[in-house]
């Protein structure tokens, strides 16, 4: 059974502070992983798919890197606004079926 | 471009009956997936279609069914609810066809949020 965590679980950053968040996976058979970005009452929204080891993707203020042979991925946010309050899935495998982990919840303080 | 559409947003059933969830692909998809997400938790594979046919599942049991139409668009079954099954429905839809392209994106609906009673 192939296992995704993510942590911390929440997370409250103060307003302009950076801040950074980790999702595992399994290092064996790696196909790709995906990180999304989950605001309320929304749909969540693509930020990354990710699939070399060594990747590093950037979308503005959010950057992410990936390191498929430890098996983990980290999703950075520079300069936090508040914006940027929602919830952050990582996912692993391909688009037929992703596994997600619970997903990381920031809230960014004014 | 309309992107993943999923109705109804909310539901309210009660134990034992049956519900079905409509999910209309982004334009040009050809493959829907469906997610179950419960509370607390991060959305759980229930099943694939592609050319009308389930080409994948998840560990649910059969009471969850589903269907693809000609154009693309899915229904989600399930039958003989359970307070179990309260949770959010998520489709998500991508362009994988024949080539089973593994880092392909998924775009996601809002979902619809099942209550059983």
């Amino acid at each position: 059974i192939l296992n995704v965590e993510q942590s911390p679980q929440s997370l409250h950053v103060q307003e302009g502070d950076s801040t950074n968040f980790t999702c595992s996976f399994p290092s064996s058979n790696f196909y790709a992983l995906h990180w999304y970005r989950w605001e309320t009452a929304k749909s969540p929204e693509a930020l990354f798919v990710m699939t070399l080891n060594g990747d590093e993707k950037k979308k503005g203020r959010i950057s992410a890197t990936l390191n498929t042979k430890e098996g983990y991925s980290y999703l950075y946010i520079k300069g936090s606004q508040p914006e940027d309050s929602a919830t952050y899935l990582c996912a692993f495998g391909g688009a037929q079926k992703l596994v997600f982990g619970q997903g990381t919840r920031l809230t960014i303080n004014p | 471009d309309a992107g993943v559409t999923q109705s109804p947003t909310h539901l309210i059933k009660t134990r034992g009956q049956q519900v079905t969830l409509r999910c209309s692909p982004k334009s040009g998809h050809d493959t829907v997936s469906w997610y179950q997400q419960a509370l607390g938790q991060g959305p759980q594979f229930i099943f694939q279609y592609y050319e009308e046919e389930e080409r994948q599942r998840g560990n649910f049991p059969d009471r969850f069914s589903g269907h693809q139409f000609p154009n693309y668009s899915s229904e989600l079954n399930v039958n003989a609810l359970l307070l179990g099954d309260s949770a959010l429905y998520l489709c998500a839809s991508s362009l994988v066809g024949h080539q089973n392209i593994l880092n392909t994106e998924a775009f996601f609906g809002q979902g619809t949020r099942l209550t059983v009673v």
